[in-house]
């Protein structure tokens, strides 16, 4: 089965602290993602990688970086956290579609919920 | 703009009943469409999938049925169960590997 881990379940921080949010997969996938979760909003893709080193925007980027040194970790930076920033932050893996030959679903972890006070 | 939208977002269900999940897309270029499942507390758990080449695929009690026409998707789960309760996010993808997931809808199976 695949392992998507997230360091943490539940984060307090404080606004205008640098936040890291880290993310670990187990399968050897290409692609990594991070998204948040809102009441009523869905699943909004924040950042993504198909490769180390590499990142792509994703639909709200403004206020985030990402880091992608080695496969399996996928990091989410807040530069400098504000309250509109508490929410549910979830991480997922997935190989890829052309390794595969097929499509492939995303695997996510267990999710962190940040507060930011 | 919501390319992938589940306008209920609420379902209750009697025990042993048949649930049905919609989901509409508006992207035409969508080829491959997912339903996760999402307890509180917990990641989404992938459900079912179905590529645009089929109309149906079932996974014991899940079936989702697309209509690319009417760009609309579907999950039935025969029989319902307790267990079923969660929330259900639609997702699709055009010809790569980002997703594009709906807002959920929240499924309650009365026992």
């Amino acid at each position: 089965d695949v392992k998507v881990t997230q360091s943490s379940r539940y984060l307090v921080k404080r606004t205008g602290e640098k936040v890291f949010l880290e993310c670990v997969q187990d399968m050897d996938h290409e692609n990594m993602f991070w998204y948040r979760q809102d009441p009523g909003l869905g699943l909004r893709l924040i950042y993504f990688s198909y490769d180390v080193k590499m990142k792509e925007k994703g639909d709200i980027p403004e206020g985030y970086s990402v880091s992608r040194e080695k496969k399996e970790r996928f990091s989410l930076i807040l530069e400098s956290a504000s309250t509109n920033q508490t929410s549910m932050y979830l991480c997922a893996s997935s190989q890829d579609n052309r390794k595969a030959y097929s499509n492939q679903p995303q695997h996510f972890g267990d999710g962190t919920r940040l507060s930011i006070l | 703009d919501q390319q992938v939208k589940q306008n209920s977002p609420s379902l209750s269900v009697q025990e042993g009943r048949i649930s049905i999940l919609n989901c509409d897309y508006t992207n035409s270029m969508f080829d491959y469409f997912l339903w996760y499942k999402k307890y509180p507390a917990e990641g989404p758990t992938f459900l079912i999938s179905i590529s645009s080449i089929k109309d149906k695929n079932e996974d014991g009690r899940f079936t989702v049925f697309l209509n690319k026409s009417a760009k609309h998707l579907s999950l039935h789960i025969v029989p319902s169960q307790p267990g079923d309760s969660a929330v259900y996010f639609c997702a699709a993808s055009a010809y790569g590997n980002q997703f594009y997931f709906g807002t959920g809808t929240s499924l309650t199976v009365i026992p």
